[in-house]
């Protein structure tokens, strides 16, 4: 089974600061798609972004983006300009090629603190 | 388009009783997916449904069951309560293809 490791249980950052989240993944396969999902303390999981893995450009919405590294199976978010309410629990997800079913392999997650 | 809904949003149980928690998917998806949340475990795949056919399946005991109906809604039961059931119930669907799951608000669920 694929496994998707953050290593990071807690992270700070200064209101309008950049901060970088940390996500590994292992697997085999070379079709698949990566996600950020956003979980504030409402407990609402949203979407963040989302990268294709055959797509070698990185995936940017607004103040997102991502550094997408295949060989490494890294998959890091950045988070620019931090916001109050970026603050939340932050999930990295692997999801396999579509025809395989839609199972999704959550990493333990990230907390996020802005200061202000 | 309307966003996943669950109900209920909060339940309490005694051991031994069971419960069912029900999830509609947002419209045009036919992939529903389940989630336990807990804060030892975190975010734990109880099982997804596709066309009314369970087509993934988490390490869960066989306590925990669901089904999918012909409109895509979904439901979760779970017999037999136990303490360690209490915990946050996240259902997700997604359309084929783009394969995005949108997840609901959830059920907690509190097993006294």
């Amino acid at each position: 089974a694929q496994t998707v490791t953050q290593s990071q249980p807690e992270m700070s950052v200064q209101e309008a600061e950049t901060v970088t989240l940390s996500c590994t993944y292992d697997t085999s396969e070379s079709d698949y798609y990566l996600f950020w999902y956003k979980q504030p303390p409402s407990r609402q999981m949203i979407l963040v972004i989302r990268q294709e893995a055959y797509k070698q450009q990185n995936a940017t919405e607004n103040r997102f983006s991502v550094n997408f590294q295949k060989a490494a199976k890294s998959f890091s978010l950045k988070i620019s300009d931090s916001q109050l309410g970026d603050a939340a629990m932050y999930f990295c997800a692997y999801r396999s090629n579509p025809n395989t079913g839609n199972q999704f392999y959550f990493g333990t997650g990230t907390s996020l603190t802005v200061i202000p | 388009k309307a966003g996943v809904t669950q109900t209920p949003r909060y339940l309490i149980k005694t051991r031994g009783q069971q419960v069912t928690l029900s999830c509609s998917p947002i419209s045009g998806h036919r992939s529903v997916s389940w989630y336990q949340q807990t804060p030892g475990q975190g975010l734990q795949f109880l099982f997804e449904y596709f066309s009314e056919t369970q087509r993934n399946k988490g390490n869960f005991p066989g306590r925990f069951s669901g089904r999918q109906f012909s409109n895509s809604r979904s439901e979760m039961n779970v017999s037999t309560l136990e303490l360690g059931d209490s915990a946050l119930y996240l259902c997700a669907s997604s359309s084929e293809g783009r394969g995005t799951q949108y997840f609901g608000p959830g059920t907690r669920l509190l097993v006294l």
